[in-house]
């Protein structure tokens, strides 16, 4: 099943303003890991953060984590027209013993459309 | 070569077809993926080999059969599939599933259609 709940489902903006996207999981994480996906293509890495990590910056995102609230942010800012995708947080369970397996679990994903 | 190849781009089977699905990785990663995406929905995963050994398997129906030859490769083999069954098949790749905190490498996908 998936855990990740992603909010807003859709989110339409003009180019040059910021996006912010949520997202909300359920069990304990490794890491919490953002990707875009273009016209139901394959997927893009954008950024891992780690459970121990509070906030973390990549060119013009920003992601935050607050593993109290089970809860993560990605910030797009000064969005392009080029950054019209649908994105999707996927988190990383923590098993006993700290192990992880690769097994992501996405949300339910955010389609960003950015008008030029 | 960072790069997650998968052939064919598009697939249209009969359900009492035999096909399969290819995907490559030339990253020297020892973990591979595959997922099942609907329209509009998130990838859920199917299958994880680690180290060319099945480690997960998601409860998927037998009727899709994965193959690892070896560490650059991963098959998909399709038998007997039901239309509920078309979908974009994607294909993933990692440095080790088991060392925690590493991207997955995504291929473009199959567009599978079931007739």
């Amino acid at each position: 099943s998936q855990q990740g709940e992603e909010d807003p489902q859709a989110l339409s903006i003009q180019e040059g303003e910021n996006a912010t996207m949520n997202c909300s999981y359920k069990t304990s994480i490794n890491n919490l890991q953002w990707y875009r996906q273009n016209s139901g293509r394959g997927l893009v890495h954008l950024i891992l953060i780690r459970s121990n990590e509070r906030e973390k910056h990549s060119g013009r995102l920003r992601v935050t984590l607050d593993t109290s609230k089970k809860s993560s942010s990605l910030l797009i800012t000064a969005s392009r027209a080029a950054d019209t995708a649908s994105y999707f947080c996927a988190t990383d369970a923590r098993y006993a013993g700290g192990t992880s397996y690769g097994k992501l679990t996405f949300g339910q994903g955010t389609i960003l459309t950015v008008h030029p | 070569d960072t790069e997650v190849t998968q052939t064919p781009k598009h697939l249209v089977m009969g359900m009492t077809n035999k096909k399969s699905l290819k995907c490559e990785q030339h990253m020297g990663h020892r973990a591979m993926y595959w997922y099942k995406q609907k329209a509009k929905k998130p990838p859920e995963l199917m299958f994880v080999y680690s180290y060319e050994k099945l480690s997960i398997n998601e409860s998927v129906p037998s009727r899709f059969s994965p193959e690892c030859p070896n560490s650059s490769l991963l098959n998909l083999h399709l038998h007997a599939l039901q239309p509920e069954d078309s979908a974009l098949y994607l294909c993933a790749s990692s440095q080790d599933s088991l060392a925690g905190d590493t991207e997955q490498f995504f291929g473009p996908g199959t567009r599978l259609t079931v007739l």
